[in-house]
Order: structure tokens, then C-alpha cells, then sequence
């Protein structure tokens, strides 16, 4: 099965600088890969995600890039704020279906 | 994206007792629906896909006679962990699938003392 690995487990940045989160994926056919942002106690948010036909996707201060030959993606967040700070998670997704998640990212923003 | 509820948000029930976790789709009709558990600083681990009329599909480890699952309607589908116990403590969070990506309700914290 598909299997996804994240990096690193925990950030720290200054408040204004940039965060980049890695995801590598086994599966050549996972075809989608969604980033969401868990605050403490509340489920997580989509906050973005790609499609394996498409290389970078931006909104605002968030883009993911995909590279499928290397299989890996990553999150990037420019001018981090303090609410910014939660716990990341990457996903891939071959059939829309079953998600395998990475083991998540906690971001602390540094005011 | 779509809108996922979950009731109730937290719970404590004595050991021995069952407890029912409710996962409504409100703004589309959800023939699937996923149910995880999640334990402090861990990832989402998923126990079983929920699916309208038919039973629900457990992962491997999962027991379906301890988390008894229920898709009565396209907008419901409900959890029941069965005569709880302190281990069976954890975050309990439901998500359906729209437009090809799953969205997340807020989470039931359980808490068995």
C-alpha cells in the first residue's frame, strides 16, 4: 500500500519568515494530495491541495509544489503569522477514496 | 468545501457504558463517510469507511463488535463505542468525501474514567 512520509515532525520560525513542510509518497498512481491544518482540539482544515497534473498551486501566502518523479510535495508558507501555528498533515490519494495521511507537522510561529 | 458536524463535541462516560458519536453531512448528500481516531500528538488513523445501506467497511485491528457503525441516511452516520473503557479515550473524528477530498468534522473528545 501506499505510504507517506513527512518532515520535519516539528518547526519553529519567526514570525514573517517562511515555513516549508516535505511529504514523500510510495505510490506512483496517487494522483492527490491535499495539506490540511489541525488547531488543538478541532478537526482538520483543507487548507490546500494538487493534483497530480498540475506542478504548483498557490493561494495567498500558501502554495504546494508536486514533483512526481521524485514522488514528494511540499507546503510552503510564506510571511508566517502566529496563527499559523497548528499541526500540518499530508495526505495522498490514489482513488479519492482511502487517504493516507503523514504523520503530521507542529508549526510554531514565533511572534 | 462541504460541512461536516459532530455531536457531541466531548464526552466522559463511566467504564462499562456505551456511547454514540454522531457525524452529519449538512450541506450534501455523503454515501460515504469516514470515521478516525486520533490520539494526542499522533496522526489520523482510520477505522472504518461508513457506507449509506450497507456495512460499514473496519480496518484490520479494528473491532466491529467494539465501534458498532450506522449509515442510516446520506447526511448521518453514527459511532457507537460499545462498553467503553479507559483505553478506548481518545479524539474521534468523522469526515465525508466531497468533490474527491474528504472534509473533517470538528472531532468528539472522549473521555472513559
Amino acid at each position: 500500500g501506499e505510504n507517506v512520509e513527512q518532515h520535519p515532525s516539528t518547526l519553529s520560525v519567526q514570525e514573517g519568515d517562511s515555513a516549508v513542510i516535505k511529504c514523500t509518497y510510495s505510490d506512483s498512481a496517487s494522483n492527490y494530495f491535499p495539506w490540511y491544518k489541525q488547531e488543538l482540539g478541532k478537526g482538520p482544515q483543507l487548507i490546500i491541495d494538487i493534483r497530480s497534473n498540475v506542478g504548483e498551486k498557490k493561494d495567498q501566502r500558501i502554495a504546494v509544489t508536486l514533483n512526481k518523479t521524485a514522488k514528494h510535495f511540499s507546503l510552503h508558507i510564506t510571511e508566517t503569522q502566529p496563527e499559523d501555528s497548528a499541526v500540518y498533515f499530508c495526505a495522498a490519494s490514489k482513488t479519492g477514496n482511502q487517504f493516507y495521511f503523514g504523520t503530521g507537522t507542529s508549526l510554531t510561529v514565533i511572534p | 468545501g462541504a460541512v461536516v458536524s459532530q455531536h457531541p463535541s466531548w464526552v466522559i462516560c463511566k467504564s462499562g457504558t456505551s456511547v454514540k458519536i454522531e457525524c452529519r453531512s449538512l450541506d450534501f448528500q455523503a454515501t460515504t463517510m469516514f470515521w478516525y481516531r486520533q490520539f494526542p500528538k499522533q496522526s489520523l488513523m482510520l477505522m472504518a469507511t461508513s457506507n449509506e445501506g450497507s456495512k460499514a467497511t473496519y480496518e484490520q485491528g479494528v473491532e466491529k463488535d467494539k465501534f458498532l457503525i450506522n449509515h442510516a441516511s446520506l447526511t448521518l452516520s453514527t459511532l457507537t463505542v460499545t462498553s467503553a473503557h479507559p483505553e478506548d479515550s481518545s479524539f474521534y473524528i468523522c469526515s465525508n468525501m466531497g468533490a474527491g477530498t474528504q472534509y473533517f468534522g470538528p472531532g468528539t473528545r472522549l473521555l472513559v474514567l
